[in-house]
């Protein structure tokens, strides 16, 4: 089956520690994308990435890095500089090219309280 | 600031009853506009797409797009309760590939 996942579901974490969320596509997808939402909130952008090798910054990344080394995974990790990590963490993807390019597609989430 | 306005809610419809969810956005460069239907605790799931002036319509669902007015819609016709959920709307902005989600609207439809 095609798709997205993300792991884990659930990440408990206590202050100051730094935690990586994973995300993988087998969609052939070229651009993923890293979303944060809060409670009665919508979808805010953390990174995105066009290709491998490359991403850009979204509105809130700050506390957060990502790496693109390969096409099918886009890995998130919550730095301990992020004020505010408590979230539902997203993952998404989309071709990337014309067209139908920014159609996205996300992942089931994980769900990331640190104390 | 490029933004994308929904109405919170909830809005709540009888069953059978047709639910009708506004959204309007601040780029008159947007070309690309979806909407995502997302059940509590759950990840958005895209339901509708739609590039050009007009109607699209799929099954039960209708995107309405007006450019002019800067304003897009979805229609649900013959709501079921398992259309119960937050519907996002979402606007691709021109020159990359940022999509500028909205807060989304609960709906609530009455068995």
């Amino acid at each position: 089956d095609g798709g997205i996942t993300q792991s884990p579901k659930y990440l408990f974490r206590k202050e100051g520690q730094n935690v990586t969320l994973s995300c993988e596509q087998n969609l052939n997808h070229d651009a993923m994308y890293w979303y944060r939402q809060d409670p009665g909130q919508g979808l805010r952008l953390i990174y995105y990435s066009q290709i491998v090798n490359d991403f850009q910054k979204g509105d809130i990344a700050e506390g957060y890095s990502v790496s693109r080394e390969k096409k099918e995974s886009f890995p998130l990790t919550v730095t301990s500089a992020q004020k505010n990590p408590t979230a539902f963490y997203l993952c998404a993807s989309s071709l990337g090219r014309t067209g139908l390019a920014y159609e996205q597609y996300f992942g089931p989430g994980t769900r990331l309280t640190v104390t | 600031q490029k933004e994308v306005e929904q109405n919170s809610g909830p809005l709540s419809v009888p069953e059978g009853a047709i639910a009708s969810l506004n959204c309007t956005y601040s780029d008159r460069g947007s070309q690309s506009f979806f909407w995502y239907r997302q059940y509590s605790g759950k990840s958005p799931e895209l339901i509708m797409s739609i590039y050009s002036n007009g109607d699209k319509e799929d099954g039960r669902f209708t995107a309405q797009l007006n450019k002019a007015s800067q304003y897009v819609s979805l229609l649900i016709r013959d709501s079921q309760p398992s259309d119960s959920a937050t519907y996002l709307c979402a606007v691709n902005y021109p020159g990359g590939f940022k999509t500028i989600f909205g807060a989304g609207t609960r709906l609530f439809v009455k068995a």
